[in-house]
């Protein structure tokens, strides 16, 4: 059973919009959310995190929202640029440490 | 800094076939970690290691799939016999310790014929 889930496996938005990724959880043990990024032929690169002390966290055009009540993350990137396609990956982990992904999502932002 | 560094990062062998990847992590960086990438799916966790020693294993089949990190750098992590099933990109990951994000590696892709 998924304890992580991205939903969508796609998104496409205009350059200099917002673009929103989802992310749902399953383990209310989880206590240390992340982002990724992935380029192809490339391995996995860390975007933004948060802990679950806090509800947002940004960093220039990228902010991380987390509603512990639903189990949901979302990221959110203003302005979208069409560098940022890519595939993204939300991850989660408890105490232990041990990162859980989700699918991913894939962004393409069109000039 | 030098990134994480894997080798090879392409392999294509015959099933039944062993075979075996290397995984260069950053230099300080204690947790190393294998990752198992399936078309489609996000990375999932095959072993990790603090210094030496494997601290989570759970994942990893060890009736073909076996890893070392001998010395707390380098690591190895092999697959004996192949199966068409083991398709897909390994992934290693290195961190200052087990609460701060990995870095990763370019992965290495195996296919499997």
């Amino acid at each position: 059973d998924q304890q992580v889930k991205q939903n969508s496996p796609s998104l496409s938005v205009q350059e200099g919009r917002i673009s929103i990724l989802n992310c749902d959880y399953t383990n209310s043990m989880f206590d240390y959310f992340l982002w990724y990024k992935k380029y192809p032929a490339e391995g996995p690169t860390f975007l933004i995190s948060i802990s679950s002390i806090k509800d947002k966290n940004e960093d220039g055009r990228f902010t991380v929202f987390l509603n512990k009540s639903a189990k949901h993350l979302s990221l959110h990137i203003v302005p979208s640029q069409p560098g940022d396609s890519a595939v993204y990956f939300c991850a989660a982990s408890g105490s232990q440490g041990n990162l859980i992904f989700g699918k991913g999502t894939k962004l393409s932002v069109k000039p | 800094e030098a990134g994480v560094v894997q080798s090879p990062r392409y392999k294509i062998i015959e099933k039944k076939q062993p075979v075996a990847f290397w995984c260069n992590p950053i230099s300080g960086h204690n947790t190393l970690y294998w990752y198992l990438q399936n078309l489609g799916q996000g990375p999932e966790l095959l072993i990790r290691y603090e210094n030496e020693e494997a601290v989570d294993d759970s994942q990893l089949p060890k009736d073909r799939f076996s890893a070392e990190r001998l010395k707390g750098v380098d690591s190895t992590l092999k697959i004996q016999p192949a199966e068409l099933g083991d398709s897909a990109v390994y992934l290693c990951a290195s961190s200052l310790s087990g609460r701060v994000p990995p870095v990763f590696g370019p992965g290495t892709r195996l296919t499997v014929l």
